[in-house]
């Protein structure tokens, strides 16, 4: 059983630019999450998808979005970054049961 | 809406110590509690987690954690530390009526001396 893998790992954009990061979610997992982590703070949540379908958005700009695929996987996407967009970016994976959520490793996004 | 606070951004321990790092939540509804730990550099791996029954919840790596409900607290203990256990550590709690977002608390830097 494969865990949660993020790609890449780490990333560095210019203010402006926009971004994509990966999410490859738990094998049978139907359901991810995205999350923030700013510098010595907890995670905010960002927004969540079941089954292709946003079902849940913290609160964040539209200009974070993101997508899920038939196969599960996950991306976020982020326009027009700005320096406070530097963060870790992480996904959780479930199976549509919010019991217990599976991290991948993280993407380590600085703009500059 | 729920909030967590962790009232220690670190807590410096000797190694062998035992070690309390304290969690308390607000709710209006009944939440599910979770503590997990993040090594450096690393994702979020679950410690232990409460959703029902007894409050005495035991986790990996030793640690266990007590549901005080009256408190709103869920505070995570281990009898004797290891330079190992260096990491920091989040409480974070979901309502039982929303969709799957956790929320998290500010984190706990747990910095084991020799």
């Amino acid at each position: 059983e494969t865990g949660v893998t993020q790609s890449p790992t780490h990333l560095i954009k210019t203010r402006g630019q926009q971004v994509t990061l990966r999410c490859s979610s738990q094998s049978g997992h139907n359901t991810v999450s995205w999350y923030q982590q700013a510098l010595g703070q907890g995670p905010q949540f960002i927004f969540q998808y079941y089954r292709e379908e946003e079902n849940g958005r913290g609160n964040f700009p539209p200009r974070f979005s993101g997508l899920q695929f038939p196969n599960y996987s996950s991306e976020l996407n982020v326009n027009a970054l700005e320096l406070d967009d530097s963060a870790l970016y992480l996904c959780a994976s479930s199976l549509g049961d919010k019991t217990e959520a599976f991290f991948g490793q993280g993407t380590r996004l600085t703009v500059v | 809406a729920q909030s967590v606070t962790q009232l220690d951004s670190q807590v410096p321990v000797f190694e062998e110590a035992p070690v309390e790092l304290r969690c308390n939540y607000s709710s209006s509804v009944s939440v599910y509690l979770f503590w997990y730990v993040q090594y450096p550099n690393q994702g979020l791996q679950l410690l232990l987690k409460y959703l029902s029954g007894s409050t005495l919840v035991k986790g990996i790596n030793g640690f266990e954690a007590e549901f005080n409900k009256s408190q709103t607290s869920f505070h995570l203990r281990k009898p004797s530390v290891h330079i190992s256990d260096t990491a920091e550590y989040f409480c974070a709690v979901i309502a039982m009526d929303s969709n799957y977002q956790l929320i998290w608390g500010a984190g706990t830097k747990l910095i084991i001396k020799p």
